[in-house]
């Protein structure tokens, strides 16, 4: 079955850097998000993505993140200036274009610690 | 410093046990539903999904019901086994538009004893 990659598994950054998560999502699926989970709490929806724009965002994602699709097949998270709370596991996923069937794939995700 | 989390349900099932995981979501207007699975340091896994225009959905050894009125959803796993050990998410959206936004539930850790 295909499958969302993540990079890096894990990434340990000082407080106020800048860090870049990156996802390959399924080749040939429209639809690309970020989700965050805090240690021992709940998945929460930080973005979606469709047609190189920001389709949805939440209250979480502020002017610290960014989303970028550089090329055909990545799509990357940036956090500018890195603080404690940002310490989580961050999960892309992407999807089809609307369908009756289609359903969301999440990636492995990427440990994220601030120090 | 210490970290706080949710105090997370547990479920323990002796194997071969059926398992109810149960699930309350909070808005009347979702009319989608999923159930991930998520083993430690994993992403969520698909399970099986519903939507408002039903009551039941069976998959192989699991079975979703909805229960709109009171806004419950349930997973049914028949015959549990070890590889089931993980937390269960239920997870709710509105279809409508093209990117659709998931607002997970909490979780429930299923356990599966020998």
């Amino acid at each position: 079955e295909p499958e969302v990659t993540q990079t890096p598994s894990h990434q340990v950054t000082q407080m106020g850097q800048e860090v870049i998560l990156r996802c390959v999502p399924i080749s040939n699926h429209l639809y690309f998000y970020w989700y965050r989970q805090i240690l021992g709490q709940k998945v929460e929806f930080l973005v979606s993505f469709y047609n190189n724009e920001i389709s949805e965002k939440s209250e979480i994602f502020d002017d610290q993140f960014s989303v970028e699709r550089p090329d055909g097949s990545n799509f990357t998270l940036k956090i500018r200036s890195t603080k404690l709370e940002d310490s989580a596991m961050y999960f892309c996923a992407s999807s089809d274009p609307p369908n009756p069937d289609r359903r969301e794939y999440f990636g492995p995700g990427t440990r994220l610690l601030v120090l | 410093g210490e970290s706080v989390g949710l105090h997370l349900p547990t479920l323990s099932v002796q194997e071969g046990d059926n398992s109810i995981i149960n699930c309350a979501y909070s808005n009347s207007a979702s009319d989608y539903f999923i159930w991930y699975k998520q083993e430690s340091g994993k992403g969520p896994q698909f399970i099986i999904d519903i939507r408002s225009n039903m009551d039941k959905r069976q998959g192989q050894r699991v079975t979703v019901l909805l229960n709109k009125t009171v806004k419950h959803l349930s997973l049914q796993i028949a015959a549990t086994q070890p590889g089931d050990s993980a937390v269960y998410f239920c997870a709710e959206a509105i279809s409508s538009g093209s990117a659709r936004q998931l607002t997970f539930g909490s979780g429930t850790q299923l356990t599966v004893l020998p």
